[in-house]
């Protein structure tokens, strides 16, 4: 059964702390996202990779950071945590268009529910 | 550029009458086309996909969507309510010419009344 793992369901941490939030997937894929789930505004990306030590920008990348040292692990930083960071987040991954049937599924994590205090 | 419209944000149905969620979408390019569903606390879960085959796309738990390309919509409808209906669900469009662009609607409720 294909698989994405996100290490914490549920953190509390303090304004000012460094947070990682880790995802691995287990399907061998390209792309890896981050999300973030926020009541009545859908889901926003953060940040994409589409492959090893690549990583482009989405649509709200301040105040985050990624890595991508290994194809199957994407990690999510927030190098200085804030209350208005407290949300859903939520990895994904999927295959490259064209590679095998790739058809642009996202495969997605259970979540890890954040709060800053 | 894309964009995803949900038209209505909660819908509410009575078990066992039909279910239509609504999405409208823009793009530039033919994208794929998708229905997520999230139950609370849970991550997102493919309920089917559009991906220029046939235009009915049949998917899990007796729903299914149509592709028309004349209104720009591919509504999520299921002819029976059940209870484990009760959800969120999105409309996603993804660009899959070069870097995979995904947008996401900002959701429906579902609720399902006994």
């Amino acid at each position: 059964d294909v698989k994405v793992t996100q290490s914490s369901r549920y953190l509390v941490k303090r304004t000012g702390e460094k947070v990682f939030l880790e995802c691995v997937q287990d399907m061998d894929h390209e792309n890896m996202f981050w999300y973030r789930q926020d009541p009545g505004l859908g889901l926003r990306l953060i940040y994409f990779s589409y492959d090893v030590k690549m990583k482009e920008k989405g649509d709200i990348p301040e105040g985050y950071s990624v890595s991508r040292e290994k194809k199957e692990r994407f990690s999510l930083i927030l190098e200085s945590a804030s209350t208005n960071q407290t949300s859903m987040y939520l990895c994904a991954s999927s295959s490259r268009q064209g590679k095998n049937s790739g058809t642009g599924e996202l495969f997605f994590g259970e979540g890890s529910r954040l709060t800053v205090l | 550029a894309q964009s995803v419209t949900q038209l209505d944000s909660h819908v509410s149905v009575s078990e066992g009458t039909p279910v239509l969620l609504r999405c409208n979408y823009s793009s530039s390019y033919s994208p794929s086309l998708f229905w997520y569903v999230q139950h609370p606390n849970k991550g997102l879960q493919l309920l089917l996909k559009y991906t220029s085959a046939a235009t009915l796309v049949k998917g899990i738990n007796g729903f299914e969507a149509e592709f028309k390309k004349s209104e720009t919509s591919f509504h999520l409808t299921k002819p029976s309510a059940h209870m484990s209906d009760a959800a969120e669900y999105f409309c996603v469009v993804s660009d899959l010419r070069g870097y995979q662009k995904v947008t996401f609607g900002t959701g429906t409720k579902l609720q399902v009344i006994p």
